[in-house]
């Protein structure tokens, strides 16, 4: 098993550029979450999806898109690049709450 | 106030030390996840707790329910332990998936 799998590693955008960092997991998780970690704030939700084709705002929602067509995809949308996105982006997946918690390796993003 | 807290925030240990890293939360809770986070890489799961104590080589985890409190202990620390450590809860009665997460305790254990 891969596990979470997680790319780009790292991204350089401009102000106002949109992307999309991908999420992959192949552990039938029903649970995926996007989560950002910046110095001195801990992991912070983003959004988060309890299956597929159910997603909900997390604690820091504005900014970012997601979608959940397949239970192995979650992918996160960059709309308009602002260099306050700048952080590290980690994907989890899991059984629930009350279960072991995967990560993927992260994606270092920079937005000049 | 944060709903989870950490402490000590930094800690610094010298080789075969017994090292205490503590964590207090203010929300009901299903379970409780000790994380590791060595530099520059990923987020591994060191512990899921629900009640009482885990034990996995070197490392302890207990947690007090009425106290809201868990603590995770390293027994014979050594060099590779260093990294960040971070307790998080998943909130009874919240999202199924979703976890509440401290801002993490760095321990550096010198040879």
């Amino acid at each position: 098993n891969a596990g979470v799998t997680q790319t780009p590693k790292f991204q350089v955008l401009k102000t106002g550029q949109s992307m999309t960092l991908q999420c992959a997991q192949d552990m039938n998780h029903e649970y995926m979450s996007w989560y950002r970690q910046d110095p001195g704030m801990g992991l912070r939700l983003i959004h988060y999806s309890v299956g597929a084709g159910i997603t909900d705002q997390g604690e820091v929602p504005n900014g970012y898109n997601v979608s959940r067509s397949t239970t192995e995809d979650f992918p996160l949308r960059l709309l308009s690049a602002a260099p306050s996105q700048t952080s590290v982006y980690f994907c989890a997946s899991s059984y629930g709450g009350i279960y072991e918690q995967f990560f993927g390796p992260g994606t270092r993003l920079t937005v000049l | 106030k944060n709903e989870v807290e950490q402490s000590p925030q930094n800690l610094t240990a010298q080789e075969g030390e017994f090292i205490t890293i503590n964590c207090s939360y203010s929300v009901g809770i299903s379970a409780l996840h000790w994380l590791q986070q060595h530099p520059g890489g990923g987020i591994v799961s060191l512990f899921m707790l629900s009640s009482g104590k885990k034990k996995h080589g070197r490392l302890i985890a207990t947690i007090n329910i009425q106290e809201k409190h868990s603590s995770l202990h390293i027994t014979a620390s050594h060099p590779r332990d260093s990294a960040v450590y971070i307790c998080a809860v998943h909130h009874y009665g919240g999202s199924q998936g979703n976890l509440i997460f401290g801002k993490g305790t760095k321990l550096s254990v010198k040879p």
